[in-house]
Parts: C-alpha cells; sequence; structure tokens
C-alpha cells in the first residue's frame, strides 16, 4: 500500500513532443504529489507538485494532471526539449513525518 | 548558501570495512532523510531525524546508524559493508512548517563495496 507505481521505465521523445509519464497509488492517505527531476550525477530536484484537492496544476511547459478516484497522477511536459532530457521521479507524501515514498523512474530521452 | 553538501563524492569500500557517509546543510533545516538509489529501483529512505538527537528508521534501515547531534549534520554509518551496499546514497533536507514543502537533495555519494 505503500508503493507508487511508475510507468514507462524509459522514454524517447522528438524535440518539441510531448512526454507522458505516470504514476499510480493505493494509500488514499497520501496528502501531496511532488515531481523530482535528476540530471547525470546530480541529486533530485522538485520539479512541481500537487495537492489531491486539484485536479491539474500547470508550471510552464510542465503540468501534473492528477484523477483522485483512480489514484492515478502523471505529469506532462509540453514543447519537449533536448535539455529536459533527465530521469524524473513521481513521489506520493505519507507515514507522517512529510517522508515520501518515491516512484520507480523514468529516463526521458528528448532526440534533437 | 551551500545547501546540502555530501562527502566524499566516491569511495569503493572492501567487503566487512565500515565508512561514514557525511552530511551537512546550512538552510536551518530540522528535518533531515538519508535515501540509497539503485537502478530502476527509485529512492528509498534509509533513516530520517526531525531534529537533533531524534532520530528514526525508514524502510531500508537494516546494515545502516545514524546520529544528529547538530541541526547541520546527520552522518550515515556503515558497519560491516556488504556487496547489497552498493548505491547512490543521497542525503535531503526540508524546514518542516507549513503544509507543503520541498525536500532539498544533496549530489550524492556513489559507493562500491567489492
Amino acid at each position: 500500500q505503500q508503493q507508487v507505481k511508475q510507468s514507462p521505465q524509459s522514454l524517447i521523445v522528438q524535440k518539441g513532443g510531448i512526454s507522458i509519464i505516470n504514476c499510480a497509488y493505493e494509500n488514499t492517505a497520501f496528502d501531496y504529489f511532488p515531481w523530482y527531476q535528476q540530471f547525470p550525477g546530480k541529486g533530485p530536484a522538485l520539479l512541481i507538485a500537487i495537492r489531491p484537492d486539484v485536479s491539474e496544476k500547470k508550471e510552464g511547459r510542465f503540468t501534473i494532471s492528477f484523477n483522485k478516484s483512480a489514484k492515478q497522477f502523471s505529469l506532462h511536459i509540453m514543447d519537449s526539449q533536448p535539455g529536459d532530457s533527465a530521469t524524473y521521479f513521481c513521489a506520493a507524501r505519507g507515514g507522517g513525518f512529510q517522508k515520501l515514498v518515491f516512484g520507480t523512474g523514468t529516463r526521458l530521452l528528448v532526440s534533437p | 548558501n551551500a545547501g546540502v553538501t555530501q562527502t566524499p563524492k566516491f569511495r569503493i569500500l572492501k567487503i566487512g570495512q565500515s565508512m561514514t557517509l557525511q552530511c551537512t546543510q546550512d538552510m536551518n533545516h530540522n528535518y533531515m532523510y538519508w535515501y540509497r538509489q539503485d537502478p530502476g529501483m527509485g529512492l528509498k529512505l534509509i533513516y530520517y531525524s526531525v531534529g537533533a538527537g531524534i532520530t528514526d528508521k525508514g524502510e531500508v534501515p537494516n546494515g545502516y546508524n545514524v546520529s544528529r547531534s547538530t541541526t547541520e549534520d546527520f552522518p550515515l554509518r556503515l558497519e560491516l559493508a556488504a556487496p547489497s551496499q552498493t548505491s547512490v546514497y543521497f542525503c535531503a533536507s526540508m524546514w518542516s512548517s507549513g503544509v507543503y514543502n520541498e525536500q532539498f537533495f544533496g549530489p550524492g555519494t556513489r559507493l562500491t563495496v567489492l
């Protein structure tokens, strides 16, 4: 119940295309859903996050869509750029002390 | 601010050796976390601390120990290293006030146990 399932494991998108990464969870006590971006050799960094009482959040080219009834959320990257090539992790907060449960990650490659 | 710093960046250990991974943050954050990252497995929480002198186990604590004597430092100790501890280790910190807070990650320590 503490798992967050993420797909796909890897993704190749043409420059200018839309990248979509999906996550699903079981624990309805999760109350905050951030996405982290990680470049090779670096630590993860917060990209965008959403609360479960909101169905969509947009920041620039990045959008989170949240479906509470289906217990699913997804990251959409519009107009994908080579600089977006990175590993993306979804996460969910639960279990107290602001602990995060992470998905297994998606390696995105945006081809020029 | 340097943020979250970790040392060393890389380390190779022999089976049975011990070492301490250092983590320091200069943001006066009260919460700190240790994760390990294995290929295809995401990040798994090893230990966390909610303040100086207070630590607790995460999802994968076996083979590790931590201490938190100051707000700034949160070292992770590996005793009797095993090949299964080969991983990339990340330290993170966060200020707990407010409802939706960001964990700030360090650059990681890549550890190989042979």
